[in-house]
């Protein structure tokens, strides 16, 4: 069975600075892939980065970059230079590779941007 | 490009009455789900569709929800009748990469709000 731990609690970086969220998961799989989800207060579901578990390199979508580590089932990822509207919560997720396998999320963790 | 389109935003009723959540996948997707939001169980899928035929709809909670893609641009997610415990943020997203490899990311649309009192 899958499982995401998200275990962080709210989390605060001040504006211009790094800030690394935490996201180990469990599978038996070979083949997955892990995702990052943005949520800010709005609502909205916002997909920010992929990683296969096949990756050699660690995956980079702008400002977001996915440090995966495989023998420790973790994929932290990492955001450069906080802005005001980074401040949302994070959602980490994996999907097993397989006709039948679903999107499964973790709890999420909530993140503070201060000026 | 338009992103998926779910409306109301905001919906707010009694219980008994029945509620009609729409949505509208990204044009060419042929993956479309529903899933439920609550601060209790966190993101939960409901039902998933392929080419508008349902392929598992195991999360459903119970008789009272259903939901149609009658075509390819289009989706509801009926509950009747409601109750307080449906109250929940309800998500629609779309994907177009083939379901049985993993990078299947899918795009979510803004959510719709349910409160029922």
């Amino acid at each position: 069975a899958q499982k995401i731990t998200q275990t962080q609690p709210g989390m605060f970086v001040q504006e211009k600075e790094a800030v690394t969220l935490d996201c180990t998961y469990d599978t038996s799989d070979q083949s997955y892939g892990l995702f990052w989800y943005k949520q800010p207060s709005s609502g909205e579901m916002i997909f920010l980065i992929y990683q296969g578990s096949y990756d050699e390199q660690n995956a980079t979508e702008g400002r977001y970059s996915l440090n995966f580590q495989k023998a420790r089932k973790s994929a932290n990822l990492v955001i450069s230079a906080s802005q005001l509207g980074d401040s949302a919560m994070y959602f980490c997720a994996m999907r097993e590779a397989g006709a039948n396998s679903k999107l499964t999320f973790g709890k999420g963790i909530t993140l503070s941007v201060r000026p | 490009d338009a992103g998926v389109i779910q409306s109301p935003r905001h919906e707010v009723t009694e219980m008994g009455q029945e509620v009609t959540l729409r949505c509208k996948p990204i044009s060419g997707h042929d993956y479309l789900f529903w899933y439920r939001q609550t601060m209790m169980r966190g993101l939960e899928l409901l039902i998933y569709f392929n080419n508008n035929v349902p392929i598992d709809d195991s999360g459903m909670p119970e008789d009272r929800f259903s939901a149609k893609m009658p075509n390819a641009s289009f989706s509801t997610l009926k509950i009747q009748p409601s109750e307080p415990r449906d109250s929940a943020v309800y998500f629609c997203a779309s994907s177009s990469q083939g379901f049985a490899l993993a990078k299947n990311i899918q795009y979510f649309g803004a959510g719709t709000r349910l409160s029922v009192l």
